[in-house]
């Protein structure tokens, strides 16, 4: 079965750093850009960045570029989604999908649908 | 970036109605437009790829149409089990972007 596991709800204080992950399985880790979605509490889906494990080619998005980093280990087909500083506003659900492509991603597009998505990781940032 | 203007936000329709969903881009991005459905608590889920292709395992109930900057999503026959937030996505350029989701109620 092609799945995402992602790790269970994080509290942290303002500042402090954090790295969730979300786990693959059941496909070939390498060959698919994974990415992270961001929910704010009661809002709608932000697309963060992505990440290919292949080589570890990313992108993001300029809302998210410099606030955070996204990276692979493929020895544990893990991708990872890191913060050096949190802040209260980042507090939100975070989602990891895998993107099936539609097309040849380059720098300025990279076509696909978010097939497979993780359960969601809730953030929760509070002094 | 690209925006995506969903209407309605919200929407009541009884069990067997016909439903549909408008999703406008502010740039042409061809048929370069994903929708998604989340149910309450739960991660998005694929139902429609590149405008109208229906995602393997999902009804054929619901179908999508457009092409340029405006799209529509229909459900034939509306079924509780299809209440939830709907989203589109446009996957032309970077930075991916989506609507600001239409939730679905049932009357």
């Amino acid at each position: 079965e092609v799945q995402l596991v992602q790790s269970g709800a994080e509290v942290k204080r303002p500042g402090e750093s954090l790295k969730i992950p979300c786990k693959a399985s059941g496909y070939s880790f390498t060959e698919y850009w994974i990415g992270w979605v961001r929910q704010m509490p009661g809002r709608g889906l932000e697309w963060m960045g992505f990440v290919y494990p292949g080589d570890s080619d990313d992108r993001y998005s300029p809302s998210f570029q410099g606030r955070v980093t996204i990276s692979a280990d493929k020895s544990i087909t893990t991708v990872y989604l890191q913060w050096s500083s949190l802040k209260a506003s980042d507090t939100a659900m975070y989602y990891c999908a895998r993107l099936r492509p539609l097309g040849y991603c380059s720098d300025g597009a990279c076509p696909g649908a978010f097939d497979i998505w993780g359960q969601g990781t809730v953030v929760t940032v509070s002094s | 970036d690209i925006q995506m203007t969903q209407s309605p936000s919200s929407l009541s329709a009884s069990v067997g109605d016909r439903v549909t969903i408008t999703c406008q881009a502010s740039q042409d991005i061809s048929n370069s437009l994903n929708w998604y459905q989340q149910r309450p608590g739960k991660a998005p889920k694929l139902l429609i790829y590149d405008a109208s292709n229906l995602e393997t395992g999902v009804t054929s109930r619901f179908s999508g149409g457009g092409s340029g900057t405006h799209f529509t999503f229909s459900i034939s026959s509306l079924q509780p089990e299809d209440i939830g937030t709907y989203f589109c996505q446009q996957h032309d350029s970077l930075p991916i972007t989506f609507g600001q989701g239409t939730r679905l109620e049932i009357k």
